[in-house]
């Protein structure tokens, strides 16, 4: 079993300031990452898949990288809608997700 | 318009299953994606708990997989989940999604989810 780690659990950042979350794998999993946006109370947003493409309508400011085991997403300036937590998720053989990373305003 | 619809219960007792069902508008249950369900303890993160592609092949979380049953309805446009023996630790809101693709290795369209509470 896979197991992904995000770091950190919070993130506290100014509005229009750069963020950048960390997700790592237990073992290789090519580029089959994604990243989900998830605000309170509502439904899970894909933001990014096959570690880098931007889902549909989702703001240039969002950018992911890495393959293997390491991978980033970055938010270049944020936005106060983009307070939110973060879940990174792989596939192999599964999905599985992990456990998150508060952005909260500093 | 792509969307997922969740219906079912929303208290359960201890012991008993839970029984979800998730219309699917805007795409055929037939097409090409695979069709899961994902839940979310209060306060806590994601996990997934199975998935099935309109052939009929399945796949089950391990830890879960000795009390989970995914299906599909192609006459409703819809899948169902059935988990049994269910306690507090199964108290979450459930969600279903689609994964897009033969091969499908992430969700892009998800439904508003349904919160079940198993107590007495």
């Amino acid at each position: 079993e896979i197991v992904m780690t995000q770091s950190p659990a919070t993130l506290s950042v100014s509005p229009g300031e750069r963020a950048t979350l960390s997700c790592r794998a237990s073992q290789s999993v090519s580029s089959n990452l994604a990243w989900y946006q998830q605000k309170p109370g509502q439904t899970p947003r894909l933001l990014i898949y096959g570690a880098s493409t931007r889902a549909t309508g989702i703001p240039a400011r969002f950018s992911g990288g890495g393959s293997g085991t390491e991978f980033t997403l970055t938010i270049s300036s944020l936005q106060s809608e983009d307070f939110a937590v973060y879940y990174c998720q792989h596939y192999n053989n599964w999905p599985a997700f992990g456990q998150g990373t508060k952005v909260e305003i500093k | 318009q792509m969307q997922l619809q969740e219906s079912g219960p929303g208290l359960v007792k201890p012991s008993g299953t839970l029984s979800l069902n998730c219309a699917v508008s805007g795409d055929s249950i037939s097409s090409r994606n695979w069709w899961s369900w994902v839940r979310q303890p209060p306060g806590k993160g994601l996990e997934w708990i199975a998935e099935i592609y309109h052939t009929g092949s399945t796949n089950y979380n391990p830890s879960l997989r000795s009390r989970v049953t995914i299906s599909v309805d192609k006459s409703k446009n819809q899948f169902s989940l059935k988990l049994t023996s269910v306690s507090a630790a199964d108290t979450a809101v459930y969600y279903c999604a689609r994964m897009p693709g033969a091969a499908a290795v992430h969700f892009d369209y998800w439904g508003q989810g349904t919160l079940v509470t198993v107590s007495s």
